[in-house]
């Protein structure tokens, strides 16, 4: 399978630990991007990478949230001090400089905060 | 006001029907717009990318701009149950970053 990889798919954890999600693009793909989806609502912009470079960040991310590339390749998001609103699907999507518009999603991690 | 503004229904129609799926936008300047495909419990997937004005057709699909009226549409011709999903409409600005609506939850009729 050649899409866009998001590990693990579904994580349960208790208020205030730590969380991390991974993402691997499609391989020739550039472009990474992260977004938040709640339900009945559309994905909200988080953050996007050209290689490793973090081009911008939401301003609607609190400190708490911070997004890896490390070496253009795969990335990492990780939630400090989860609180019950971060209770989320985190959806990662890939795309080719330039073709920005199309986006290859994964099928997303769902953090529940209890 | 929102960026993108989408009705997310529901909108149910029988099978066969015509669907016409609408998003407004607010920023001029917005000139790549997209259609995805959500499924349940699914990541989204891209139906439709369209640049500036005019109509863009694939198969059963057929999406619209009117940049005058900053509205986008969506056609869906002989719709089937298997096109029941979550419609998001979307555009980019000018830093690339996409931006999606709320999606419209479309089912569809046997």
């Amino acid at each position: 399978d050649t899409g866009v990889s998001q590990n693990p798919r579904h994580k349960i954890t208790k208020r205030g630990q730590n969380v991390t999600f991974r993402c691997d693009p499609i391989s020739e793909h550039n472009r990474l991007y992260w977004y938040r989806q709640t339900l009945g609502q559309g994905p909200e912009f988080l953050t996007y990478f050209q290689n490793e470079a973090q081009l911008e960040k939401s301003r609607l991310l609190s400190d708490r949230f911070s997004a890896e590339r490390p070496k253009g390749s795969f990335s990492t998001l990780e939630i400090q001090r989860t609180e019950q609103g971060d209770s989320a699907m985190y959806l990662c999507a890939s795309s080719l400089a330039g073709r920005t518009g199309e986006l290859f999603f994964g099928e997303g991690s769902r953090l529940t905060v209890l | 006001q929102k960026e993108v503004e989408q009705d997310p229904g529901p909108l149910s129609v029988p099978e066969g029907a015509i669907v016409s799926l609408n998003c407004t936008y607010s920023n001029s300047a917005f000139q790549y717009f997209m259609w995805y495909r959500q499924y349940s419990r699914k990541g989204p997937e891209l139906l439709m990318y369209t640049y500036s004005s005019g109509n863009k057709e694939d198969g059963r699909f057929t999406a619209q701009v009117d940049k005058s009226s900053k509205y986008i549409s969506l056609f869906i011709r002989d719709s089937q149950p298997s096109d029941s999903a979550t419609y998001l409409c979307a555009t980019m600005n000018r830093d690339d970053k996409i931006i999606f609506g709320k999606g419209t939850r479309l089912h569809i009729l046997p």
